[in-house]
């Protein structure tokens, strides 16, 4: 089944305790990207990746990293999250052309 | 850089109305698609429909029609017939098109009820 799988689901954790949330896709796509959903604002791109090791920050990379090691997998890092990072992720992958795959969104609270 | 507006946070109608939800988009891009997104409690990311700018034919997607008005920069999604699973956070979304745009960029959302 073609899927962007995200982990984990939910997590709480503290102010700068460095965090990972894994993000994906079995459908051999090039491009995947991170977004970040808050009430009233919608979802706003993080950053984005065109293919293996090519990454770019998006509307809001500020305390975010990622990296593109492998073409399946885009990991986002949280080197030392803040309270202002507590937020709905969603994870998204797709072909030149073709819509967008979501994961099924991660729940973040940093305490 | 591009905007989406949805200028409706909430709509509530009765079950098997008809109800429309409005989208509004600057850029001074000619060639994008459009979408609109479908967020159900579950949280989960469903494509409703997509439109390509360069298609002057409304999308329609069973009981979801949109009426695409270039010039005017709107995109407004038509829900007929509504059901009760049609109860969700609905989003319209712009991406250009051409090399290096990768970006979906999004409006602030509307919650639609569906009263039974």
């Amino acid at each position: 089944e073609a899927q962007v799988t995200q982990n984990p689901r939910y997590l709480i954790t503290v102010t700068g305790k460095k965090l990972t949330v894994t993000c994906s896709q079995n459908m051999n796509h090039e491009y995947m990207s991170w977004y970040r959903q808050d009430p009233g604002l919608g979802l706003r791109q993080i950053y984005y990746s065109m293919n293996v090791e090519v990454t770019d920050k998006g509307d809001v990379p500020e305390g975010y990293k990622v990296s593109r090691k492998e073409k399946r997998n885009f990991p986002l890092i949280l080197e030392s999250p803040s309270p202002n990072q507590t937020s709905l992720y969603f994870c998204a992958s797709r072909k030149e052309g073709q819509p967008q795959h979501f994961g099924d969104g991660t729940r973040l609270s940093i305490l | 850089a591009q905007t989406v507006t949805q200028s409706q946070p909430e709509m509530s109608v009765q079950e098997a109305e008809t109800v429309t939800l409005s989208c509004t988009y600057d850029t001074s891009e000619s060639n994008y698609y459009l979408f609109w997104y479908k967020q159900p409690p579950s949280r989960q990311m469903i494509l409703v429909i997509r439109q390509e700018a360069y298609k002057q034919q409304n999308a329609t997607e069973n009981r979801f029609s949109v009426n695409f008005q270039k010039a005017a920069k709107s995109f407004s999604l038509k829900i007929s017939d509504s059901q009760l699973g049609d109860t969700a956070m609905y989003f319209c979304a712009f991406m250009k098109l051409g090399q290096g745009a990768q970006k979906l960029v999004f409006g602030q959302g509307t919650r639609l009820t569906i009263n039974p």
